[in-house]
């Protein structure tokens, strides 16, 4: 069946880095693009990032350009997410998901990872 | 960017009850690209309902979603226990960002 991995979350400290991965398996993840949406806590969902199906193409939220990366490796069916420049308010759950709809930007995200949790803190 | 307001914040009804809630756009959505999902605490969310109407795989139909202009709904016939939770609803059909609600708690009352 469908999973979805995310790994890599922790405690760095303001102005540092970190990568996250997003493990999958039981689709044919070089056919889907990927997203990744952050909830911080006791708030709602934010979108982050998506990357098309074959990497060429990339979009991120405002809040985050410029200093996160989305990327993807299809011969390991993984997805990443280069954290740069990290402030307290990226502080949250990372989640990485999958759209219902191979190859389409435009779709609704179907299986979503249980997350990994990121504290920007001093 | 679309901005999209759920109200209300929370709905407090009882088992068997009906809920409606409500998310409205800022500009034009495309009617085919509103999403509706559910959260429960510590969980990742669920997928419910996509094209303003269509259900997810394995979502009961005690959930409806429909749309009328701006403004898009999601109705829950008779709430289960397991339906307390909360709700967002996304839009996607402009280009990214995709933009998530701020939410609607349904509550035990």
């Amino acid at each position: 069946q469908v999973q979805v991995v995310e790994s890599g979350g922790g405690v760095v400290q303001p102005g540092r880095s970190l990568r996250l991965s997003c493990a999958a398996s039981g689709f044919r993840f070089s056919s889907y693009g990927m997203h990744w949406v952050r909830q911080a806590p006791g708030k709602g969902l934010e979108w982050v990032a998506l990357i098309s199906y074959d990497g060429s193409n990339k979009f991120y939220a405002d809040s985050v350009k410029g200093r996160f990366t989305i990327s993807r490796d299809n011969s390991k069916n993984t997805l990443y997410l280069q954290m740069n420049s990290l402030r307290i308010e990226d502080t949250a759950v990372y989640y990485c998901a999958t759209p219902l709809m191979a190859f389409l930007i435009n779709s609704p995200l179907d299986y979503w990872g249980q997350g990994t949790l990121l504290t920007v803190s001093s | 960017e679309i901005v999209l307001t759920q109200s209300p914040g929370t709905l407090s009804l009882s088992p068997g009850e009906r809920a409606t809630l409500s998310c409205r756009a800022s500009q034009s959505v495309r009617t085919d690209s509103v999403a509706w999902y559910q959260q429960k605490p510590g969980q990742a969310p669920r997928l419910l309902i996509y094209g303003a109407s269509s259900r997810a795989s394995g979502i009961p139909d005690r959930f409806t979603g429909s749309a009328s202009g701006t403004d898009f709904t999601l109705t829950i016939s008779r709430l289960e226990p397991e339906d307390f939770a909360v709700y967002y609803c996304q839009q996607y059909g402009s280009s990214p960002p995709l933009t998530f609600g701020g939410g609607t708690k349904v509550e035990i009352k």
